[in-house]
């Protein structure tokens, strides 16, 4: 039972470069989110995925897109890179939308 | 967004002490969450609150739901080395599903 996954752990990117980040959960979780961690900012919620087949904008969504595949997973993709997206990308899941949030171990994004 | 002022911003304290810090809210919520994050891994969750006096225990640590209902605390008793992390709150309203975070509490443990 692995929790909460995340792939790639590292990613150096140039501007306007993509890459999408990989997210799947084998908790039978039913909503997903994806966050951002910056320096002094705590944690903000870009989009989340309440049921398999739906997806919402967060807090901050803007240069991002989403995809839930299925129940395990849930994809973020940034279209065109800013240096302005460089942060640590933490994907989580819960039972339930209003439920307790499990974490992956992060993806470090440099854009450079 | 919504703001949590978490308190202290970072600590260094001593091998064997007690270590306190709490969370503030403008609004009133329904259910507060306690992660602590390890050097380069995801916040771990540490213990849920759901009931505004409500005091829960997750051995060396205790967190309580303040009656306000705008506020948190954490304290962990007799700290050792592998208490050193960040410390987050969470707060979620009960109009609403998302959980807003606190900007951590950074620890360190001096052996």
């Amino acid at each position: 039972n692995a929790g909460v996954t995340q792939t790639p752990k590292f990613q150096v990117l140039k501007t306007g470069q993509s890459m999408t980040l990989q997210c799947a959960q084998d908790m039978n979780h039913n909503s997903m989110y994806w966050y951002r961690q910056d320096p002094g900012m705590g944690l903000r919620l870009i989009y989340y995925s309440a049921s398999e087949g739906t997806t919402d904008k967060g807090e901050v969504p803007n240069g991002y897109n989403v995809s839930r595949l299925n129940k395990r997973e849930f994809s973020l993709r940034l279209e065109s890179a800013a240096p302005s997206q460089t942060s640590v990308y933490f994907c989580a899941s819960s039972e339930r939308g209003g439920g307790e949030r499990f974490f992956g171990p992060g993806t470090r994004l440099t854009v450079l | 967004g919504q703001q949590l002022n978490q308190s202290p911003q970072s600590m260094f304290i001593q091998e064997g002490e007690d270590v306190s810090m709490n969370c503030t809210s403008s609004s009133i919520f329904n259910t507060w969450l306690w992660y602590k994050q390890d050097p380069g891994e995801g916040p771990v969750l540490l213990i849920a609150l759901y009931k505004a006096g409500e005091l829960t225990s997750n051995g060396r640590l205790t967190a309580q739901f303040g009656i306000t209902r705008k506020d948190s605390f954490l304290n962990i008793s007799a700290s050792i080395p592998s208490d050193v992390g960040i410390y987050f709150c969470a707060g979620q309203h009960h109009t609403g599903n998302q959980f807003y975070f606190g900007t951590g509490t950074s620890l360190t443990v001096i052996p």
